[in-house]
């Protein structure tokens, strides 16, 4: 499986509103409502911050949010603060239990 | 908490061995599915490898697959990846995720063993 396409970088001024996309392909962010995302400050582990599309784990701000159409899945942080500065990766489970990261957005908070 | 804590990194010959471990801690390890997800120094991630409940249930990534074997020992609440024929490619830091319930999502992620392939 080839890996989901994300935008290598996006920036965006505190308060401001930024929107990540990650593009796949019908066998996986589009056949599926399993599409995940996970913020990574450098040298750190990825932290979980939406799952199945558009769910948020407990403690992860309501400014992050996540949706999807079509082959297409979108992370939405609104607000920016300073330390939403990170690497963002989506995720998709791909079907007969494989799994497909994209290649990473960096997020700069100008 | 729940806590994963990963040992067993380190500096390995091409076409050698290593045994990756990862101590679990503060949930019911036996009633959760378990992965290995890697990331090569400057690179993103990649899911590597994935044991169900029962320690018979288990997929690998194309690219470790007959390489690498994962399995676990829920009586000792630890997760093992056994690594042979590494290769230079398999340089990166060795995550321990537990997934969430149903989910097919990564929710808790340890802190990494760097695992470096080099001659």
């Amino acid at each position: 499986q080839s890996a989901l396409t994300q935008p290598r970088s996006v920036s965006g001024s505190p308060g401001q509103s930024v929107t990540i996309s990650c593009t796949g392909t019908s066998s996986d962010v589009g056949g599926y409502n399993y599409v995940s995302w996970y913020q990574q400050h450098p040298g750190k582990a990825p932290k979980l911050m939406i799952y199945d599309v558009s769910k948020r784990p407990s403690g992860v701000p309501d400014r992050f949010s996540g949706s999807k159409s079509g082959n297409t899945a979108s992370l939405t942080i609104s607000g920016l603060q300073a330390e939403d500065e990170a690497d963002y990766y989506c995720c998709s489970y791909g079907g007969s239990y494989t799994w497909v990261f994209g290649g990473g957005t960096k997020l700069t908070v100008l | 908490q729940v806590q994963l804590v990963e040992s067993g990194g380190g500096v390995v010959q091409p076409g050698g061995s290593l045994r990756l471990s990862c101590a679990a801690s503060g949930f019911t390890f036996s009633s959760y599915v378990m992965h290995w997800v890697r990331q090569a120094p400057g690179k993103g991630l990649e899911w590597v490898s994935f044991v169900g409940y029962d320690v018979n249930t288990k997929y690998y990534a194309d690219s470790v697959k007959g390489r690498f074997t994962i399995s676990r020992d829920n009586s000792k609440k630890t997760l093992f990846l056994e690594m042979n024929s590494l290769r230079a490619e398999d340089t990166a830091v060795y995550y321990c995720v537990k997934e969430l319930s149903g989910a097919y999502t990564f929710e808790i992620w340890g802190q990494g063993t760097m695992v470096t392939i080099s001659s």
